[in-house]
């Protein structure tokens, strides 16, 4: 198992560029997640889903949109990159929250 | 939205000594807390975690005491090593939700920064 792939692990964007993150988990888990980290700020939860088809908003979903097509696949779509928006982004999934979350290695992207 | 506050930002303890980190929440969905584990340039690793029908769990060197009543729950580390250097997280579920998808939500701490030194 491949566990939870995350791709590109590098970016840079210039401002106002959009461009997609990509997650994928080969475990069919239910519950993703996108979370950004900066420092001192600790793991910022931006959109989680619960199954294919049903997304919700975390603390910082403005800016990034979501969609769960498939159980594998849960993609983030920066819309107009910002210099705010640089940060370690990181995918996660788990069969249940209980079962505690699977996180991807992670995707540094840099907007200048 | 869910407010998780952790603490300290940062920690610095000798080899084989104690180190304690605490982390209060607001209302949540269920009870259900755990730590995790961060290495730099990795992704956070479940450390541990504790469930509603216990007030202290303990795995190895890794202890979770849990106050409902403050809705407070913090994370001892004994004997700590120069290995258990790394970032530690706690988190919690999210509150109840109109739209009933907050058993998919998982709130983390900022974030303590921990040093252990040989």
């Amino acid at each position: 198992n491949a566990g939870v792939t995350q791709t590109p692990k590098f970016q840079v964007l210039k401002t106002g560029q959009s461009m997609t993150l990509q997650c994928a988990q080969d475990m069919n888990h239910e519950y993703m997640s996108w979370y950004r980290q900066d420092p001192g700020m600790g793991l910022r939860l931006i959109h989680y889903s619960v199954g294919a088809g049903i997304t919700d908003q975390g603390e910082v979903p403005n800016g990034y949109n979501v969609s769960r097509s498939t159980t594998e696949d849960f993609p983030l779509r920066l819309l107009s990159a910002a210099p705010s928006q640089t940060s370690v982004y990181f995918c996660a999934s788990s069969y249940s929250i209980m079962g505690g979350y699977t996180f991807g290695s992670g995707t540094r992207l840099t907007v200048v | 939205q869910q407010q998780v506050k952790q603490s300290p930002q940062s920690l610095i303890v000798q080899k084989g000594g104690i180190s304690i980190i605490n982390c209060a929440y607001e209302n949540t969905a269920f009870d259900y807390f755990p730590w995790y584990q961060q290495f730099p340039g990795k992704g956070p690793a479940l450390l541990i975690a504790i469930r509603p029908d216990v007030s202290e769990k303990k795995e190895g060197r890794f202890t979770i005491s849990f106050n409902k009543s403050a809705k407070q729950f913090s994370l001892h580390i004994m004997d700590s090593q120069p290995g258990d250097s790394a970032t530690y997280f706690c988190a919690a579920p999210g509150r109840p939700n109109a739209g009933g998808t907050s058993y998919g939500k998982l709130t983390f701490g900022q974030g303590t920064i921990l040093t252990v030194h040989p």
